[in-house]
Parts: C-alpha cells; sequence; structure tokens
C-alpha cells in the first residue's frame, strides 16, 4: 500500500512558468513532509521540507503548500528553469525513522 | 569525505550469486538508512540503524536481504541468492539528529542489474 500517493508522474513546463507537484497521505501521524530533489546519477537531496503546524514554507523559488485537513501537500516552483529539471520525490514520517516516500515526477523544464 | 559515499558505483551480477553493497556515511552520523529504488517507483525503506539500538529491519522485502553496520559507521547490505527483480538503484543515506528527523543526506547509490 502506497503510504503516500504523488502526482503528475511527469511534468514539462515552459521556461519561467509554474511548476506543481502534489502529494496525499491517509496517516494521520506523520508530521513531517519532505520534498527531495533527484539528478540523473545522484542521490536525492533534500529541497525543502514542511512540518504541519504551518500551512506554507517558503525558500527562494520553492514553496511548500501544506493542507493538514485534506492530508495534502504540495510543492511550487515559482519562475521554472531548465536547470530544476529533475525528478522530485515527496516524503512523510511520524517518527522520524521511517521515511515513506511518493513515486516521484519527473519534471522538464523547456528553455 | 564529504559525503555519502557508496560502492560499487555499478554492479552486474548473475541470477543466483551473492551481492554486497557498501555504505560510508558522513563521519559523525549515528543513522544510516537503505532505500531500493526502482524505475517507476518511489524509494523503497529497506532497513534503518541508529546507534547502537537494534536495527528497524521493518522493510527488507526477504530474508535474502540483510545489512549490518560494524562500528557505528560503515553498513554493507547483502543480497544472497540475487534474482532478476532485484535489479535496482540501491540507495544509502545518513543524517546526524538522535531522532531521525534531521536531513537525509543521499549517497550516489549502487546500481545493481541481476542477469
Amino acid at each position: 500500500q502506497q503510504q503516500v500517493k504523488q502526482s503528475p508522474q511527469s511534468l514539462i513546463v515552459q521556461k519561467g512558468g509554474i511548476s506543481i507537484i502534489n502529494c496525499a497521505y491517509e496517516n494521520t501521524a506523520f508530521d513531517y513532509f519532505p520534498w527531495y530533489q533527484q539528478f540523473p546519477g545522484k542521490g536525492p537531496a533534500l529541497l525543502i521540507a514542511i512540518r504541519p503546524d504551518v500551512s506554507e514554507k517558503k525558500e527562494g523559488r520553492f514553496t511548500i503548500s501544506f493542507n493538514k485537513s485534506a492530508k495534502q501537500f504540495s510543492l511550487h516552483i515559482m519562475d521554472s528553469q531548465p536547470g530544476d529539471s529533475a525528478t522530485y520525490f515527496c516524503a512523510a514520517s511520524s517518527d522520524g525513522n521511517q521515511f515513506y516516500f511518493g513515486t516521484g515526477t519527473s519534471l522538464t523544464v523547456i528553455p | 569525505g564529504a559525503g555519502v559515499s557508496q560502492s560499487p558505483s555499478n554492479k552486474v551480477t548473475e541470477k543466483g550469486k551473492d551481492v554486497e553493497l557498501r555504505c560510508d556515511p558522513i563521519s559523525g552520523h549515528t543513522a544510516l538508512y537503505w532505500y531500493r529504488q526502482s524505475l517507476g517507483q518511489g524509494l523503497e525503506f529497506l532497513i534503518y540503524f541508529q546507534g547502537n539500538s537494534a536495527p528497524d529491519k521493518s522493510g527488507l522485502p526477504s530474508d535474502r536481504f540483510s545489512a549490518e553496520r560494524t562500528g557505528g559507521s560503515v553498513s554493507t547490505l547483502t543480497i544472497q541468492r540475487t534474482q532478476q527483480e532485484d535489479s535496482a538503484v540501491y540507495l544509502c543515506a545518513s543524517s546526524s539528529a538522535a531522532t531521525g528527523k534531521d536531513t537525509q543526506y543521499f549517497g550516489p547509490g549502487t546500481r545493481l542489474t541481476v542477469l
């Protein structure tokens, strides 16, 4: 059973556009929601993370929106750039010991 | 080294053979994780080590999989009698917070191909 459901599987965005990736979860015990960015041949790297006590977190062009009642969270990439082309994973954890990952979104930003 | 390192970067083996994958975490990191990444799938949790505590092995898919961590540092993931469905990228990550909620730093992974 997939603990964290991620969509879309792939996304193509024009340079300068907004990329939006969505994740949903069922376990209300989850209290830490990170997003990871992965380039080909590399391991994932933490991009931004949020805890459920806030509804939004912004770091530069990257924003997480969190809806606790809907059990959904999303990543918004503003002013998307070709260098943002990568695979993005959302994840969730309840005790920090085991992380559940989404299936990933392949983002392509067209120049 | 500055980051998590894994070896080998690529491993091709024949069905039925045993393989060992190595992870060198960031020095001082007490938590170490192993994940499996299959094509089109997310990261599948395999096992978690935290300090000297007993490891959380709840993600290991079968008894052919085992892992150890010597001296609280280097970890080895062993897959016995490999099967074609074991083909995947095996990722290791380490973190420094006692709760495990700190940033996980991932290695580049080992791509395993079972023929």
